[in-house]
């Protein structure tokens, strides 16, 4: 099946850096998302991508879809402490389930650790 | 607006118990339902998904099993829990093909003792 390499695994910075963590596959996909997980709760989204080269920002993020289809790159500015939490990058296929109903199976990175010091 | 619950949140349960764990979306009908299991706060793995009522398709063979009786219901299910069963279970939803991503529900940490 389809695997995603996500870098770094932890980030440990100070208040106020940039941050970039990225993902990379074997094999193409037709969307790329980013979610964030606090704590002891489920990932929120925070990003979604849609098109190979789109670049979409949201406040102090930035996503990319590479061109390729294979990677897709985020960043956060001006780091914060809420910031903290995991980051995971997801890849979605589109697919076909046995009677026609079309669904988009996700496929998601190991995560990254973030640590905001102030 | 669509809402997901999930529970119970914590679960601590003998090896050899059963296992129930209910997943509900509101506000929406026909939705595209998962299970995910996380270990050690890493990365996530798919176990079931279900397009439509009645509908599951196992993604890893394991101790689980999952079930759709209703249209928004989603329910994970063990007969006999195993140590390895030990994680964080997460429920979501997508909208029909979910190319806007999934939503996930809040968790359920599992621990077998």
């Amino acid at each position: 099946g389809q695997q995603l390499n996500q870098s770094p695994q932890s980030m440990f910075i100070q208040e106020g850096e940039d941050v970039s963590m990225n993902c990379t596959s074997s094999s193409i996909f037709n969307t790329w998302l980013w979610y964030k997980q606090d704590p002891g709760e489920g990932p929120v989204l925070l990003i979604a991508l849609y098109k190979a080269g789109e670049l979409t920002s949201n406040g102090r993020l930035t996503a990319q879809f590479g061109i390729t289809r294979k990677d897709s790159f985020l960043n956060i500015s001006a780091s914060i402490p809420s910031d903290v939490g995991i980051y995971f990058c997801a890849g979605q296929l589109l697919g076909r389930a046995a009677g026609g109903t079309s669904y988009g199976k996700l496929t998601f990175g190991q995560g990254t650790i973030l640590t905001v010091h102030p | 607006s669509q809402t997901i619950h999930q529970w119970p949140a914590t679960l601590v349960q003998p090896v050899g118990s059963p296992l129930s764990l209910e997943c509900t979306v509101e506000g929406t009908s026909n939705p595209n339902l998962y299970w995910y299991r996380q270990a050690a706060g890493r990365g996530l793995q798919l176990l079931f998904y279900s397009v439509g009522i009645g509908q599951i398709s196992s993604e890893v063979p394991q101790n689980l099993s999952a079930s759709r009786p209703q249209d928004r219901q989603f329910i994970l299910s063990s007969k006999k829990l195993l140590l390895s069963d030990s994680g964080f279970y997460l429920c979501a939803w997508s909208f029909g093909f979910g190319g806007r991503g999934y939503t996930f529900g809040s968790g359920t940490r599992l621990t077998v003792v």
